[in-house]
């Protein structure tokens, strides 16, 4: 089975913190993912990546950025914590897209994230 | 661009009701279906997938056939049970974008015994 595993599941920060936010997946997948999930809006993308050192922004980049140094792991950043950043953080990763079944992602179980 | 468009919640149903969620999507040519599950706590889960026009996606009870006609795939489920209580998200990929999916904006359902 895919295991896609982040850091931590509950983390508090304060504002002007730089928070760390890491991901870790198994199965030797190209491409990863970072969402963020609030009420009411579902999941938005921040960034995602289709391969070591390669990023792409996704709807929302801003006051974000990320890392990949090895294929397996997927860091998300942020510089400068602000409380509208408080949110629940998912990770996910799929194999190179253009195959039916490498299109599927794999979620890992979430950072709920408070920055006071 | 691409979107998909689901139907707000939250739906409430008692044990062993009938569950449909909307879901229609807006996209160019010929993308892949999702539903996606997540139960309380935790992250989402893929439930079932369809990947071409008419094909039906199934898994634990749960349906949804891809209509290209109307750009929808429905869920349904014809009992639903508890242990359904969960927020389902219906997404859409294309293999020209990178395998970025675009979600719905989930339908929480919970179920009375």
């Amino acid at each position: 089975d895919v295991k896609v595993t982040q850091s931590s599941r509950y983390l508090v920060k304060r504002t002007g913190e730089k928070v760390f936010l890491e991901c870790v997946q198994d199965m030797d997948h190209e491409n990863m993912f970072w969402y963020r999930q609030d009420p009411g809006l579902g999941l938005r993308l921040i960034y995602f990546s289709y391969d070591v050192k390669m990023k792409e922004k996704g709807d929302i980049p801003e006051g974000y950025s990320v890392s990949r140094e090895k294929k397996e792991r997927f860091s998300l950043i942020l510089e400068s914590a602000s409380t509208n950043q408080t949110s629940m953080y998912l990770c996910a990763s799929s194999l190179v897209s253009g195959s039916v079944r490498g299109n599927t992602q794999y979620f890992g179980p979430g950072t709920r994230l408070t920055v006071l | 661009g691409d979107s998909v468009t689901q139907m707000e919640g939250p739906v409430t149903l008692s044990e062993e009701a009938f569950l449909t969620i909307n879901c229609t999507y807006t996209a160019t040519g010929y993308p892949s279906l999702f539903w996606y599950v997540q139960y309380p706590g935790e992250g989402l889960q893929l439930l079932l997938k369809a990947t071409k026009a008419d094909d039906k996606g199934s898994n634990k009870g749960f349906e949804a056939t891809y209509r290209k006609e109307t750009t929808s795939f429905h869920l349904e489920k014809g009992s639903v049970q508890v242990s359904d209580s969960a927020v389902y998200f219906c997404a859409l990929v294309r293999g020209s974008t990178l395998g970025r999916l675009y979600f719905g904006r989930g339908t929480q359902l919970t179920v009375w015994p």
